[in-house]
This record gives structure tokens, C-alpha cells and sequence, in this order.
């Protein structure tokens, strides 16, 4: 166990729906990514929150939007999903690096959450 | 446009001898390197990772080495073991702060007994 929890670990839905992606990272992490990995492709970046705050930002379409909760958990939100949007997500937590200066980049990802888009 | 690049989808390997898995990058302000294992429904697990002022960092059966030059890093595991058998993600950020780490594709390691 990781310590990073997502939920739900499958879904599947249908094209045009939309879908919450929930994330709770590791205990005293402030750091927060999510990652898409599609059929042959490596992880994509999508969106970074740090202590509830945007810090980064990816590859996320418009239809994809993300926000990070006071009590640090974060949510992935997926709408007007389309067929190609069928991928794992990946949320991913770090350290704080006024904390850990050095290795704060050193993500813990979670076992991800399965999405079926049919 | 890939900025880091795993050119090999597989690799098949021998127990007991060297797995060699290849990284390139075309981004010359990357300063840190990082390694990645993922088992089947896991999330990927940090394994090691390389600061842009070292040519060589080794961890038990795991060596990184970088030649900034070429923009090349490598993993050395050996030996090769069948518990090593599983999708390794080569990947880059431009610090050591947190920053977005910029993945691979993968390798898929097959150590065959």
C-alpha cells in the first residue's frame, strides 16, 4: 500500500457522461498530480495541485477539471467523456519540498482508477 | 513532440543476467532523472533516480547511469531476477522540487527463469 487511495479502481460509463475521479494522497503530502495512461502510451501530465492551489498544468482537455479540498483530497472530474478517453488515471502525492528540498519530485502514485468509456 | 523517449516497447532477459533498459530526452534543462516499476493493476513505484551532476547512481542490484551529452540515461539490473519481470518508465523533471515529472512510455522487462 502506497498510502496514495483512489477510488472507484473501475468504471465504466457511457460516451457523453461524466465521471469523479477521487484521490486521497499520502499522509502529510501537500502535492498532488494526476496522470493519464492511455493503451501504449506513458503517462501523460494532466493537472498539479499544491495545498489546494493550481501549480501546474498539462495535457487536460477543457472538458476535464480538477480541484484540490482543504483536507488536501483531490478530485478529477471527466465530461462529455468520449470513446478515447477510455484510460487509467493516475493520482500521484509528494512531499512538501520546504520540507524535502531535495527528492520532493520522488512521486507515490496510487493503483490508479480504470476508466471504460463505451 | 516526446520528450523522453524509451525507443525499446520490450526486452526479454535471462535470469541471473544483465537487463539494460535505454532512456533519451531531448529537453537539456531536465536536472533529474528518475526510474519507475509498475506491476499489473499497481501504480508505478519509484526505484531510483540521478541527479544531472552525476554520471552514476547504484542501488543494490540497480545502477543508473547518465551521459548528459548524448542525453541518454540507462538501468542496469543485475542480476536479473523474475520478480523484476514488470513495465519500467523512465522519467524527467527539471529539478528536484516538485515539479511534474515527464514520463516515458515504458519498457515491458521479461526475466525469464
Amino acid at each position: 500500500d502506497s498510502g496514495v487511495t483512489q477510488t472507484p479502481k473501475h468504471l465504466i460509463t457511457a460516451t457523453g457522461q461524466r465521471v469523479t475521479l477521487r484521490c486521497s494522497p499520502r499522509s502529510g503530502d501537500l502535492s498532488v498530480y494526476w496522470y493519464q495512461q492511455s493503451l501504449d502510451q506513458g503517462l501523460q501530465f494532466l493537472i498539479q495541485y499544491y495545498n489546494g492551489e493550481e501549480r501546474a498544468k498539462g495535457n487536460i482537455l477543457e472538458r476535464f477539471s480538477a480541484q484540490q479540498f482543504p483536507d488536501l483530497h483531490s478530485e478529477l472530474n471527466l465530461s462529455s467523456l468520449e470513446l478515447g478517453d477510455s484510460a487509467l488515471y493516475f493520482c500521484a502525492s509528494s512531499v512538501d519540498p520546504e520540507e524535502k528540498p531535495s527528492g520532493a519530485n520522488v512521486l507515490t502514485f496510487g493503483a490508479g482508477s480504470r476508466l471504460t468509456v463505451l | 513532440d516526446q520528450q523522453v523517449k524509451q525507443n525499446s516497447p520490450s526486452l526479454s532477459v535471462q535470469e541471473g543476467r544483465i537487463s539494460i533498459l535505454n532512456c533519451d530526452y531531448t529537453n537539456s534543462m531536465f536536472d533529474y532523472f528518475l526510474w519507475y516499476k509498475k506491476y499489473p493493476a499497481e501504480g508505478p513505484t519509484f526505484l531510483i533516480s540521478i541527479s544531472s551532476i552525476k554520471d552514476k547512481n547504484e542501488d543494490g542490484r540497480f545502477t543508473v547511469f547518465l551521459n548528459k551529452s548524448a542525453k541518454h540515461l540507462s538501468l542496469h539490473i543485475v542480476p536479473s531476477q523474475p520478480g523484476d519481470s514488470a513495465v519500467y518508465f523512465c522519467a524527467a523533471s527539471l529539478d528536484s522540487g516538485n515539479t511534474p515529472l515527464v514520463f516515458g512510455k515504458g519498457t515491458r522487462l521479461s526475466v525469464i527463469a
